[in-house]
């Protein structure tokens, strides 16, 4: 069983520029949430999705957009990207949005800096 | 609003017993929980409470009052290796985790 992927690793873009940030989920797994973790702060949420629909959506604004795809891999796009967009983007796999006690099991995160 | 509250930075000595604790007032609430995060790494699941009380696992324990907003994680034994943030979360709508901005804990020899 492979645990979450996410790709790339590191990124670096300069401001205006858009980005597209990859997660493989967890077998089995049909929910997947995105996060943004700035340095020395605790996850944000962006949004969730749910078999391919979005179930959720934090305090970012639409320049941030997602995917899941059928297989459950899933995309975060954010678009004319400002400085403070730089932090470690955290996807996290769930097997249901509807168990209980269900951890969510993060992958290791795209660390973006934009210049 | 959502919040929660958790201290910024917490020392111990190896071997000793640390309590980090959490008061959290969100919207809705299905469950806490608590989460290890290595530098640069991608957190991990400690624990789960969804209803008062204490659960134990192994060295670490955490514990949940509902009425008062409150949560602690109690890390017994301490290592070296123990050295990290601890992130409170609760779940709130759905699968949606809200996170506190973690403790970070360093233990010393």
């Amino acid at each position: 069983e492979t645990g979450v992927t996410q790709s790339p690793t590191h990124l670096i873009k300069t401001r205006g520029q858009q980005v597209t940030l990859r997660c493989s989920s967890q077998s089995g797994h049909n929910t997947v949430s995105w996060y943004q973790q700035a340095l020395g702060q605790g996850p944000q949420f962006i949004f969730q999705y749910y078999r391919e629909e979005e179930n959720g959506r934090g305090n970012f604004p639409p320049r941030f957009s997602g995917l899941q795809f059928p297989n459950y891999s899933s995309e975060l796009n954010v678009n004319a990207l400002e400085l403070d967009d730089s932090a470690l983007y955290l996807c996290a796999s769930s097997l249901s949005r509807f168990s209980d006690g269900d951890e969510q099991f993060f992958g290791p995160g795209t660390r973006l800096t934009v210049l | 609003g959502q919040n929660i509250d958790q201290p910024t930075e917490m020392t111990a000595t190896e071997g000793a017993i640390v309590q980090i604790n959490c008061t959290y007032q969100t919207s809705g609430f299905n469950g806490l929980f608590w989460y290890q995060q290595h530098a640069g790494e991608a957190p991990t699941f400690l624990s789960y409470n969804v209803l008062d009380g204490l659960e134990e696992k192994g060295r670490f324990s955490s514990f949940l009052s509902r009425s008062k907003g409150y949560s602690y994680l109690l890390l017994k034994e301490l290592q070296m290796k123990d050295s990290a943030s601890y992130l409170c979360a609760v779940r709130d709508k759905g699968d949606k985790l809200i996170f506190g901005t973690g403790t970070r804990l360093q233990v010393f020899p």
